[in-house]
Order: structure tokens, then sequence, then C-alpha cells
């Protein structure tokens, strides 16, 4: 099985700046890994993923996410955000290989933009 | 093209209740999954078809809960003697296939049991 922790529930920066939102996972098997964003009112959307290669993985709209195996952390990065960035963001691990698809989640994290 | 659709986007029942939840995915994907989102939490894993068969249900909290996919298209999740702690946000993701396939998910039904 998988899990996934979100270090910050609400990280609020001011527009322009940057944002880094923290994820860690822990789990006995390879992964996969996802961010995903949520805006209010709407879906769930793909930022980016990890599947294998290059460690640095870069996403829609700016974003990017280092994967680290040692530390077991994929955290997303923005060098400098909008106001339209303001969502909730997902971390997301499924499991490597076999049959087992599923997305376990972690409890999110509130970004919300200031001007 | 046409994204993955939930209806309705809204329930309101009572406690005991028998709820139906639809959700149409991309045409043309054969994985379906279903997910439930409390509130301040993140989406859990319900269950998971590939084509018309559930290949895994190991998230459906119990046995009041059900889903089919008879054509392995259209997914309707149900809900036996619906209680207070059903409420939350049921999400339908579909993919192309299963595995590195990226789950596209729907809006979601909010699920709000009295």
């Amino acid at each position: 099985a998988q899990s996934v922790t979100q270090l910050d529930s609400q990280v609020p920066v001011f527009e322009e700046a940057p944002v880094e939102l923290r994820c860690n996972y822990s789990s006995s098997v390879s992964v996969y890994l996802f961010w995903y964003v949520q805006y209010p009112n709407q879906g769930l959307q793909l930022l980016l993923k990890y599947l294998s290669g290059s460690t640095l993985v870069k996403g829609i709209n700016g974003f990017e996410a280092e994967f680290n195996k040692s530390q077991t952390s994929f955290h997303l990065r923005k060098p400098s955000v909008h106001i339209s960035d303001t969502a909730e963001y997902f971390c997301a691990v499924s499991a490597f290989g076999g049959n087992d698809y599923k997305l376990s989640f972690g409890a999110g994290t509130t970004v919300t933009v200031r001007a | 093209g046409a994204g993955v659709s939930q209806t309705p986007s809204n329930k309101v029942t009572e406690k005991g209740k028998y709820v139906e939840l639809r959700c149409d995915p991309i045409s043309g994907h054969t994985a379906l999954y279903w997910y439930r989102q409390s509130l301040g939490q993140g989406p859990e894993f319900l269950i998971y078809f590939q084509g018309t068969g559930a290949a895994d249900d190991s998230g459906l909290p119990n046995d009041r809960f059900f889903a089919v996919r008879p054509e392995g298209s259209v997914s309707t999740l149900k809900i036996q003697r619906t209680e207070r702690g059903d409420s939350a946000v049921y999400l339908c993701a579909s993919s192309l296939r299963g595995e590195n396939n990226e789950q596209f998910f729907g809006p979601g039904t909010r699920l709000t049991v009295l």
C-alpha cells in the first residue's frame, strides 16, 4: 500500500513570489508520482507526473517538481505565481507495475495568492 | 471532445434512502475509477473497472456500496441505506488504459445525507 503526506495544509503567497508545496510518500514498491490541481468548483486536473527518467519534471502553467527517491519526496514548485494559481493542490502516487493503478492522494494544500 | 461527466451534480437524500450516481467516461477509455472526497481530505479510491469488470473493489467501505459498468462505458455507483457519514463528493475518472495513463476526472457529485 502507498500513502502520501502533504506537509502544508495552507500556503498563502503574494503574487509573483515563488511557491513550494511539499509532498512525501511511503511505499513498499516503486511508484509513479502525480500532482493534480483543483480550481474552485472544478474537477481535478493533472499538473505533471513522474513515471521514469529525469527526476525534474515540468508540467503545465509553469509548474515543476523534483523526484527524490532517497528522501521519498516529490515537491512542487513555481518560480512566480499568479492570482489564477489560487487552488487546491493534491499529490498522488500509484504503484509501479502490476495491476494496481489506483491513485492514493494526500490531504491537499490550499494555495491562496494575494495581490 | 467531451470530458468525463457525472450526474447529478448535487444529490440531497435522507438517511436510509437508496441513491445512484452516474458517470459517463471519455469515449474509448477502457479504465474507469470511482473515488470519494470528504471535506478537507484528498480523494480516496473506491473501485476500478477495466472494461465491464471490477478489477479492484478494495476501496468500497462496506456492502452498502456497489458499482456496475454493464457495457464497458457508463458506470453507476449505488449506495443502499445511506448514512450521514456517506456525505461527500463522489469523483469519477477514466483513462485510456490502466497503467501509466492519465486519469481524467469528472466534476463530481456532491452527496448530502440528512
